[in-house]
């Protein structure tokens, strides 16, 4: 019952490195997304997908890539990592119901990236 | 562009002590407004969807109804188990945009015991 998986958990990196965080899930969601969330700022929408070859930018999206391969999983690619991007960062995905996306949004559990 | 309000930002209440959480919005257009909870360290964890104004839903001690610029999340005698962040988002309906959830801030509830 895996459900939304992001590894890894916790990470730091120095200023102009790239990393890719990882999200997979198991429900067969047409649609998944990237939110970042920092203090007293709420979540925020960097990236957005909804179906294997087809993706769109959020709210956040400068300094991030994506792409959909497989429905299953949904990487995030930071390029070249700034202080700025310091943050908690959930992959979430949805299903279809009546031919549209619902919000009913599944959850992993969070990446933790720093920056330095 | 869509917004989202919650008041208030933190609450604290005494077990047994009931309480509401607001959630103000202005969208072009409410395809629906969903109730998220966010425990420490945790994803969010969907709650509720409302579709229309005069809208209500329950799960044991929480009641969230809908109005046209806001809704409410009652919570009716909680235990300290209910702490946790109240997350409230909206989806707009408008052709692709139905696809970008925009969330408000949050209203960290603590219950003591």
């Amino acid at each position: 019952n895996a459900g939304v998986t992001q590894t890894p958990k916790f990470q730091v990196l120095k200023t102009g490195q790239s990393m890719t965080l990882q999200c997979a899930q198991d429900m067969n969601h047409e649609y998944m997304s990237w939110y970042r969330q920092d203090p007293g700022m709420g979540l925020r929408l960097i990236h957005y997908s909804v179906g294997a070859g087809i993706t769109d930018q959020g709210e956040v999206p400068n300094g991030y890539n994506v792409s959909r391969s497989t429905t299953e999983d949904f990487p995030l690619r930071l390029l070249s990592a700034a202080p700025s991007q310091t943050s908690v960062y959930f992959c979430a995905s949805s299903y279809s119901k009546g031919g549209r996306i619902t919000g009913e949004l599944f959850f992993g559990e969070g990446s933790r990236l720093t920056v330095l | 562009e869509d917004q989202v309000t919650q008041s208030p930002e933190a609450l604290r209440l005494q077990e047994g002590e009931s309480s509401s959480l607001n959630c103000s919005y202005t969208v072009s257009g409410l395809r629906g407004l969903f109730w998220y909870r966010q425990d420490p360290g945790k994803g969010p964890e969907f709650l509720f969807t409302l579709y229309s104004a005069g809208e209500e839903k329950e799960k044991e001690r929480l009641k969230a109804t809908l109005t046209k610029k806001e809704s409410f999340l009652h919570i009716t005698a909680p235990k300290p188990e209910d702490s946790a962040t109240y997350l409230c988002a909206v989806q707009p309906y408008s052709g692709g945009s139905n696809y970008k959830l925009t969330f408000g801030k949050g209203t960290l509830l603590t219950v003591n015991p």
